[in-house]
């Protein structure tokens, strides 16, 4: 079945060491969107790319980066986690960039940060 | 983005109807109105989305005020896999704005 593939599904990281989460997916969507969802509240949207065209939050920390090798994957890089960044990261993907299109998201990524 | 309004919980039984409101005052005349609903442990999922006129699909049915300030989610029978947060979101653009939603227990 086609669909939004999130590794690892959990990944422990330490304070301030770099981490990278991955997505992929196999709908061949032009758009890649990358939230963060903390504990009990709703996901924040992050950024997102469409096709290379890069689309950052304005709120959304330095801290934060993303990756678009290709239209199949995308990375979020975290160059230094705080504790505040533990959280569940979520990918997802959508065919165009309109109003109408859903957004199929993938499982999730759990982030813990000692 | 305009914001919606929704009761942080509602309870159900099971095999009974489901009405989930969301007050959305401030829309304007490009917002679509969006549900997604978010299974424990789970990404969101698409639910329905509608404009003007009343939805229908496999998984629910969406009623828009005629004023399109308010909307009602409607699940014809729950079951114990519709507990769910369901999310009301306004959308005149790619990107999806979440509120609180509404946490849905369903009873069996």
């Amino acid at each position: 079945d086609a669909m939004v593939i999130q590794n690892p599904r959990y990944q422990v990281t330490q304070f301030g060491k770099p981490v990278t989460l991955s997505c992929s997916q196999t709908l061949n969507h032009n758009v890649m969107y990358w939230y963060q969802q903390k504990s009990s509240q709703a996901p924040k949207l992050l950024f997102h790319y469409y096709d290379k065209d890069f689309n950052n939050e304005a709120d959304t920390p330095d801290n934060f980066q993303s990756r678009r090798p290709n239209t199949s994957f995308c990375f979020l890089d975290i160059r230094s986690p705080g504790l505040g960044d533990a959280a569940m990261y979520l990918c997802a993907t959508s065919r165009e960039p309109t109003p109408t299109g859903e957004q199929y998201f993938g499982p999730g990524t759990r982030l813990t940060v000692t | 983005d305009a914001k919606t309004t929704q009761p942080n919980s509602m309870e159900s039984n099971e095999e009974e109807p489901v009405h989930l409101p969301c007050n959305h005052s401030t829309i304007s005349g490009t917002d679509y109105i969006h549900w997604y609903r978010q299974l424990p442990s789970q990404g969101p999922e698409y639910v329905i989305h509608g404009l003007t006129s009343n939805v229908n699909n496999r998984m629910a049915s969406l009623a828009i005020a005629e004023d399109r300030k308010s909307s009602t989610l409607i699940l014809h029978r729950a079951t114990l896999r519709d507990a769910a947060v369901y999310y009301c979101i306004l959308r005149d653009d790619r990107k999806l704005i979440f509120g609180q939603g509404t946490t849905l227990q369903v009873k069996p």
